[in-house]
């Protein structure tokens, strides 16, 4: 079975600092991954996708991801964080199953200093 | 993306009641859809995956009859927490999938409060 790990629970950051939110998954082949965020009281809201291709991913709010088979790492990267940015942090995978199944991780709470 | 709503966003009941939360695929047929609990400040842990016309398969230690899931059309799936008590208090999320990529859409959730 496949399971994610998010190694922080907690990070704040400077705004206008970068920042990499870390994702480590276990699965047998190549998974399905993905990035979520949810913000108090609110559902989640997909940041991006890796399915296959090019392992550099591009998503909203300007957030990308890379998918690094050799370390089994899905991290979340931004060049600049802005207030806006502070919420709950979630990666999840995919077995490609037919269940359409996801695991989560445990989550990252991102704090955003003015 | 894909429009998942939820009814209620929110909701006290008392002990012993009955609660029921309906989840909606307002765009597109959803065959699956997902049901998922939080507590504040955790991950989600789904608790059933809900198929239309067929019964909804829960996971290890959700108990069936105390969460009951229908399916019963291709928009509309609906969880009902049965003789609700103060440890049901929780985010419940729902979620619809498309495609065979795993890739979910989540609803806006329910905060339910069992006093």
């Amino acid at each position: 079975a496949q399971s994610v790990t998010q190694p922080d629970i907690h990070i704040t950051v400077s705004e206008g600092a970068s920042l990499e939110l870390r994702c480590n998954y276990s699965y047998g082949a190549t998974p399905y991954l993905f990035w979520y965020v949810q913000s108090p009281g609110q559902g989640l809201q997909l940041l991006l996708k890796y399915f296959s291709g090019d392992t550099l991913v591009q998503g909203i709010k300007g957030f990308e991801a890379e998918f690094k088979r050799s370390q089994s790492s899905f991290n979340l990267r931004k060049p600049s964080v802005h207030w806006s940015d502070a919420a709950e942090y979630f990666c999840a995978v995919g077995a490609g199953n037919a269940g359409n199944m996801l695991t989560f991780g445990g989550g990252t709470r991102l704090m955003v200093k003015p | 993306g894909a429009v998942v709503s939820q009814h209620p966003s929110w909701v006290i009941c008392k002990s012993g009641t009955s609660v029921k939360i309906e989840c909606r695929s307002l765009d597109f047929q959803a065959t699956t859809m997902f049901w998922y609990r939080q507590f504040p400040k955790q991950s989600l842990m789904l608790m059933a995956t809900s198929n239309e016309g067929s019964k909804a398969t829960y996971e290890q230690g959700v108990e069936k009859d105390k969460f009951l899931i229908n399916h019963a059309s291709l928009t509309l799936s609906t969880l009902t927490v049965t003789s609700a008590h103060p440890e049901d208090s929780s985010f419940y999320i729902c979620s619809k999938s498309r495609g065979g990529h795993n890739e979910q859409f989540f609803g806006p959730g329910t905060r339910l409060t069992v006093l």
